[in-house]
């Protein structure tokens, strides 16, 4: 059964202050690896989408790398507007062509 | 601007009454989706349409149904044989190799 993991559920920084959130997945087939964003009460929000181990996508403060195990998701000098829960999910050959599999997320707040 | 549309963003019911959540998307995406978010749980899938008249369950169909008769609109049904309806009910929907897109979801309270 594929299985996406993700931590710390929890993380609160302070401005300015960098980190990461990982997201690991036990899959049969990787076939994409996504990074969503959710805002409270709303639907969550695209971010990147991975492929394949060694894949880098940036946008603005945050970068998503992968490995053939895990997704880290690094945040760099975050701004209070970086708070929110991120997603993570994968697409795998076991599943349909378009389903995914979501990890619980992670609930970042940036402090002022 | 193209998106989805779920509605109402808030829904109260009785318990055993049944009840219809709607999405609408002018994507033009072939692909629906229903998801259910609980707290500390991830989405899990209900039901998804990959063309017009057909839909597949997802992995917690039970007490639910739903119908695809136009492209462009996906109701789900809520039915008094869902056990545990109070939930945050987001729909989507996707184009080939294209990442989900989200509505903003319609958070049902069942007492």
């Amino acid at each position: 059964e594929d299985q996406v993991t993700q931590s710390p559920e929890a993380l609160r920084l302070q401005e300015g202050e960098s980190s990461s959130l990982n997201c690991s997945y036990t899959v049969s087939g990787l076939r994409g690896l996504f990074w969503y964003r959710q805002d409270p009460g709303k639907g969550p929000e695209f971010l990147f989408t991975l492929y394949s181990a060694g894949e880098e996508k940036e946008k603005e403060r945050l970068k998503a790398t992968l490995t053939k195990k895990e997704s880290f998701l690094h945040i760099t000098a975050p701004k209070p507007e970086d708070s929110a829960t991120y997603l993570c999910a994968v697409r795998t050959i076991s599943g349909s062509a378009r389903q995914l599999t979501f990890g619980s997320g992670t609930q970042l707040t940036v402090l002022p | 601007d193209g998106g989805i549309t779920q509605s109402p963003k808030y829904l109260f019911r009785k318990e055993g009454q049944n009840v219809t959540l709607s999405c609408e998307q002018n994507l033009n995406h072939d692909a629906m989706y229903w998801y259910r978010q609980d707290p500390g749980q991830g989405l899990r899938l209900i039901y998804y349409s990959q063309i017009v008249n057909d839909f597949q369950k997802g992995d917690i169909a039970e007490g639910y149904s739903v119908s695809r008769e136009k492209k462009e609109s996906f109701p789900l049904t809520v039915t008094s044989a869902q056990k545990n309806p109070t939930a945050f009910y987001l729909c989507a929907s996707n184009g080939q190799n294209s990442p989900l897109h989200f509505g903003n979801g319609t958070r049902l309270t069942v007492t």
